[in-house]
């Protein structure tokens, strides 16, 4: 089946304690991108990548990493997360950046 | 840069009723618009797309939007809301990446 996951599902952490969520995409996608939904704001997008190695800034990266060291992964990374980074973050890709996307099942982070 | 408004932020409806939700971008070009939906406790799931072409797209689950370019808009309709159409609705448009509305709460009661 054709999917992205992502884990964790949940995340409950605190400040300054560096975690990392995973995505994983089964279908060869070359663009993978992770967004984050607030409440009135949307999606956001952090940080986005066209293919293996090549990784860029969104409209919110300031907190957070990416890597992009295999075609299937992209994972994100908070080094030290802070309260404000509690949200619901979702991973996502496609074949190519004007298709459509898939969306993993979300990663719900609070950070206390 | 790109943006895109919803311009109904929740919207209440009875079942049966008639749904229109209003998107609009910035400005022109060459765009790709999306409308994605989000059942409650779920990830995004795509309703339809418009690239070029017929300006009346038509998606799943009996969902249609209408592409009007003079006006920037890219608005979503259902003839009949069930209570099962319960969700948030985005729009989104890619210029150079996919840029999302701000999304549309849609509460149907039985």
């Amino acid at each position: 089946e054709a999917q992205v996951t992502q884990n964790p599902r949940y995340l409950i952490t605190v400040t300054g304690k560096k975690l990392t969520v995973t995505c994983s995409q089964n279908m060869n996608h070359e663009y993978m991108s992770w967004y984050r939904q607030d409440p009135g704001l949307g999606l956001r997008q952090i940080y986005y990548s066209m293919n293996v190695e090549v990784t860029d800034k969104g409209d919110v990266p300031e907190g957070y990493k990416v890597s992009r060291k295999e075609k299937r992964n992209f994972p994100l990374i908070l080094e030290s997360p802070s309260p404000n980074q509690t949200s619901l973050y979702f991973c996502a890709s496609s074949r190519l950046p004007r298709n459509e996307q898939f969306f993993g099942p979300g990663t719900r982070l609070t950070v206390l | 840069a790109q943006s895109v408004s919803q311009h109904n932020h929740h919207v209440i409806l009875s079942e049966a009723a008639s749904l229109e939700l209003g998107c609009n971008y910035s400005y022109g070009g060459t765009v790709n618009l999306f409308w994605y939906v989000q059942y409650p406790g779920q990830h995004l799931q795509l309703l339809l797309k418009y690239f070029s072409g017929d300006p009346l797209v038509k998606g799943i689950k009996g969902f249609e939007a209408e592409f009007i370019k003079s006006k920037f808009s890219f608005n979503l309709r259902k003839p009949s809301v069930q209570w099962s159409d319960t969700a948030e609705y985005f729009c989104a448009v890619r210029d150079d990446k996919l840029i999302f509305g701000t999304g549309t709460r849609l509460q149907v009661f039985p």
